[in-house]
């Protein structure tokens, strides 16, 4: 059971120039999210999907855009990366439900902006 | 706005200690705590789910308390060991809400 996997684990981009960070999960969860790490400031959400066919803002959403492919996939994408954006970025997904299940994270993408 | 704090932000104790890690939060609206695990360069591992309904969960050596209405968690490691030591963060999900929010974290060292 993969749970939820991450691609690429390591990336440097030169400022001005676009990618896209991947996300799979293999839960059947119907919410997924991408955060961002940076020392001293915690995890901040960026963007969540809570169900297939939506995204909604997070905390820091400037900068990027989101797809929520499929109940599997959501994805990241830096349309023109800045070096602020140098962060660890970590995809999350749980299944919402009156129990309220874990949220089970991937192992995150290194991003250097130069 | 949800508000988490971890405090100590750092602690460093010997092998074999009982500890206590500290969590706080500002709206007590919330459907459940979550503690985590993060070793250094590697990704979240979830330890344990406080349903807003429960006061504590146990998961061997590990034992996290709840109080809602004083807006506070507890994370107490039994028996201390050089591989606990690692980052723990809480993350608190609100009523309403999808999003989880996180504290900063402990970073926990265990001595041999």
């Amino acid at each position: 059971n993969a749970g939820v996997t991450q691609t690429p684990k390591f990336q440097v981009l030169k400022t001005g120039q676009s990618m896209t960070l991947q996300c799979a999960q293999d839960m059947n969860h119907n919410s997924m999210y991408w955060y961002r790490q940076d020392p001293g400031m915690g995890l901040r959400l960026i963007y969540y999907s809570a169900s297939e066919g939506t995204t909604d803002k997070g905390e820091v959403p400037n900068g990027y855009n989101v797809s929520r492919l499929n109940k599997r996939e959501f994805s990241l994408r830096l349309e023109s990366a800045a070096p602020s954006q140098t962060s660890v970025y970590f995809c999350a997904s749980r299944l919402y439900s009156e129990l309220n299940t874990e949220a089970f994270f991937g192992q995150g993408t290194r991003l250097t902006v130069v | 706005k949800q508000e988490v704090t971890q405090i100590p932000a750092a602690l460093s104790v010997p092998e074999g200690e009982n500890l206590v890690l500290n969590c706080s939060f500002t709206d007590s609206a919330i459907y459940n705590l979550q503690w985590f695990r993060q070793d250094p360069g590697k990704g979240l591992t979830s330890l344990l789910l406080i349903q807003s309904s429960q006061r504590e969960q146990t998961s061997g050596r590990l034992n996290a308390s709840l109080d809602k209405s004083s807006g506070r968690s507890t994370l107490y490691i039994a028996a201390s060991q050089p591989g606990d030591s690692a980052t723990y963060l809480c993350a608190v999900l609100r009523t309403g809400f999808q999003k989880l929010v996180f504290g900063t974290g402990t970073r926990l060292l265990v001595s041999p």
